[in-house]
């Protein structure tokens, strides 16, 4: 039984370089959501995918940004042009078919930006 | 839109005594479910328990229990007889039927249980 796996853990990259992080979601999911989390704060969603369709995007999300999940499997996040703001841990969800099913998550990926 | 209140920053309580997590939601939707996660130190979220707003059945699971009132619009979970393997952050969240499928979740309370 294979949960959702992400990819790198962590990174550790430069302001003004960009950054893609890989999202597994347990297979027989078509739905996936990325969150960020701030220390001490609760997730906050970034977007969501219903297959390879992006369905819901947060004002959050900012033209730096960019998701993909293509063939409906996994997933990846791209930061472009990083910012010291963007240290967060990125968070992957994956859930069934119906809207309000459990959302299942992956271990994160915790960027920091210097 | 939705909002949750958890105003318990952090609660710290030592072994095998109960305690009770807050969580008070807000929503205009008729229909909307509410989670309850654990994340403890190692970081990764950890599905508790899901209740749709039709259902205020209270539950129990083992040491754990979920008291949901709609008239107060408070859905708190209580730890019987904590354990050390307890201590972790607590995160309440809400989907309501018109939030698509974004969960807004609260601020989290951090439970520390010491031997």
């Amino acid at each position: 039984d294979t949960g959702v796996s992400q990819n790198p853990r962590h990174k550790i990259t430069k302001r003004g370089q960009n950054v893609t992080f890989r999202c597994d979601p347990i297979s027989e999911h078509n739905r996936l959501y990325w969150y960020r989390q701030t220390l001490g704060q609760g997730p906050e969603f970034l977007t969501y995918f219903q297959n390879e369709a992006q369905l819901e995007k947060s004002r959050l999300l900012s033209d730096r940004f960019s998701a993909e999940r293509p063939k409906g499997s996994f997933s990846t996040l791209e930061i472009q042009r990083t910012e010291q703001g963007d240290s967060a841990m990125y968070l992957c969800a994956s859930s069934g078919g119906f809207w309000a099913d459990e959302q299942f998550f992956g271990p994160g990926t915790r960027l920091t930006v210097l | 839109a939705q909002k949750v209140t958890q105003a318990q920053t952090e609660i710290s309580v030592v072994e095998k005594e109960d305690v009770t997590l807050d969580c008070v939601y807000e929503t205009r939707d008729t229909t909307y479910y509410l989670f309850w996660y654990k994340q403890p130190p190692s970081g990764e979220l950890v599905f508790l328990i899901r209740r749709n707003s039709f259902d205020e059945q209270n539950e129990i699971s083992g040491r754990y229990s979920w008291n949901f009132q709609k008239s107060t619009s408070s859905f708190n979970f209580t730890i019987t007889a904590s354990q050390v393997v307890d201590s972790a952050v607590y995160f309440c969240a809400i989907l309501g039927e018109t939030s698509g499928s974004r969960l807004t979740f609260g601020e989290g309370t951090q439970l520390t249980v010491n031997p």
